[in-house]
């Protein structure tokens, strides 16, 4: 299964636009990238998937390297309720969910 | 909406009890698991179901079983409950395909004293 690498945490100011990274240089042809969240003590949240192309929601945005080695989730106006642990995650063929460490992103006023 | 509801969101129990954790699901999701939850080493499986009276070991199942009797419930029983299954328990439910979603309860917190 592909691994997945995300900094362990990020700020962004209440209003502005949050950028997540995500690499995953091993990822093969055939696995999705999915992108959850979960705020404390709660199960997590399923935001956004995709293949090869770029995806959008209304909750984010999803823009996968033409090379699929890496990703950016993108919360175009972030707010308070945004701060979580957001997890980038590739599935493979068995369809096994396989959560990292992930990013903790706090929203500031 | 997918909508997975879990019996409890908090329990306490003591070591040797028989404890339930119930899952529901809405979305006639052909799959459900089961995961638990603790600081430093992310979700973990327990079990899975693919279908009514079928399950399949996770990554961790000692200590625990798992029920299907219907598409819709899946669930967690810990036999006789130990202070090291103190933990967040997750359920979750999947469409057929291996790359549908995901979706997740609310989670259960279970303290074992």
């Amino acid at each position: 299964d592909a691994k997945t690498t995300q900094p362990p945490s990020m700020d962004c100011a209440e209003g502005r636009a949050a950028n997540l990274p995500c690499n995953h240089s091993t990822i093969s042809g055939n696995e999705y990238v999915y992108w959850y969240r979960q705020i404390h003590s709660q199960g997590p949240q399923y935001i956004i998937h995709g293949l090869k192309n770029n995806e959008t929601n209304e909750m984010a945005s999803l823009i996968i390297t033409e090379d699929r080695k890496s990703s950016t989730l993108i919360l175009p106006h972030a707010t308070l309720r945004d701060t979580a642990v957001y997890y980038c995650i590739v599935i493979s063929q068995g369809g096994k969910l396989i959560f990292g460490q992930g990013t903790e992103l706090s929203v500031k006023p | 909406d997918v909508k997975v509801t879990q019996s409890s969101r908090y329990l306490v129990k003591r070591t040797g009890e028989k404890v339930f954790l119930e899952c529901v699901q809405d979305m006639d999701h052909e799959n459900m698991f089961w995961y638990r939850q603790d600081p430093g080493l992310g979700l973990r499986l327990i079990y899975f179901s693919y279908d009514v009276k079928m399950k399949e070991k996770g990554d961790i199942p000692e200590g625990y079983s798992v029920s299907r009797e219907k598409k819709e419930r899946f669930s967690l029983i810990l036999e006789s409950a130990s202070t090291n299954q103190t933990s967040m328990y997750l359920c979750a439910s999947r469409a057929g395909g291996h790359h549908d979603t995901q979706y997740f309860g609310p989670g259960t917190r279970l303290t074992v004293l």
